[in-house]
């Protein structure tokens, strides 16, 4: 069980382009998911908490206007890259909890995005 | 400054070795969690030390948690190579945020 799926893996975008990656719980219901972005050999950097049926909180630094968060339901979080630049591109990887519990946060396999 | 931040370490080790990596951190904490991931993929969750532990184990896994020194241990008794992954701790200080670590990079030698 707790199984957290991201579609798509991997995505090559030209510039200025906009790019929606999935986060899905698919045997459990998530009130709560997160966002990270990883640069290569590095550590994970959260962006921004998405909670079910409310704004996200977004971590300092990460721009609300460009990384737009949808949690329209409790097995679904959508992570919308807008106006995509180089200097995006990143392994973006959600993971969800149930009741927002920090120590039950399952992860998601990650989407590799590559803007040209 | 960075919850869970590990040695900034990249391990090369014999399969059947033991293999050890540190994290430290500069705030309390609730718990403390390590974390593996393989190249490209997702991170598996690996075991939680709670604040209030001093040790856990996990099959091949022994975690040590010192919150005086606040820093803990991830020892993997008998390495595979399916052991070759990066791992990280990560701790819950801030807001109920997790925050991670630099991560090891474990390579096992068959």
């Amino acid at each position: 069980g707790a199984v957290v799926s991201q579609h798509p893996s991997r995505v090559i975008c030209k510039s200025g382009t906009s790019v929606k990656i999935e986060c899905r719980s698919l045997d459990f219901q998530a009130t709560t998911m997160f966002w990270y972005r990883q640069f290569p050999k590095q550590s994970l950097m959260l962006m921004a908490t998405s909670n079910e049926g409310s704004k996200a909180t977004y971590e300092q630094g990460v721009e609300k206007d460009k990384f737009l968060i949808n949690h329209a339901s409790l097995t679904l979080s959508t992570l919308t890259v807008t106006s995509a630049h180089p200097e995006d591109s990143s392994f973006y990887i959600c993971s969800a909890t149930v009741g927002g519990q920090t120590y039950e946060q399952y992860f998601g396999p990650g989407t590799r995005l590559t803007v040209t | 400054s960075q919850q869970g931040e590990e040695d900034p370490q990249a391990l090369s080790i014999q399969e059947g070795e033991n293999a050890t990596m540190n994290c430290s951190y500069k705030t309390s904490i609730n718990n403390l969690q390590w974390y593996r991931q393989n190249s490209g993929r997702g991170l598996v969750h690996l075991i939680l030390i709670r604040s209030n532990e001093r040790e856990k184990h996990s099959g091949r896994l022994r975690v040590t948690l010192d919150t005086s020194k606040k820093s803990s241990s991830l020892l993997i008794t008998a390495s595979r190579a399916a052991d070759t992954a990066s791992y990280f701790c990560a701790t819950d200080a801030r807001n109920n945020r997790l925050a991670f670590g630099k991560g090891n990079q474990v390579v096992v030698i068959p």
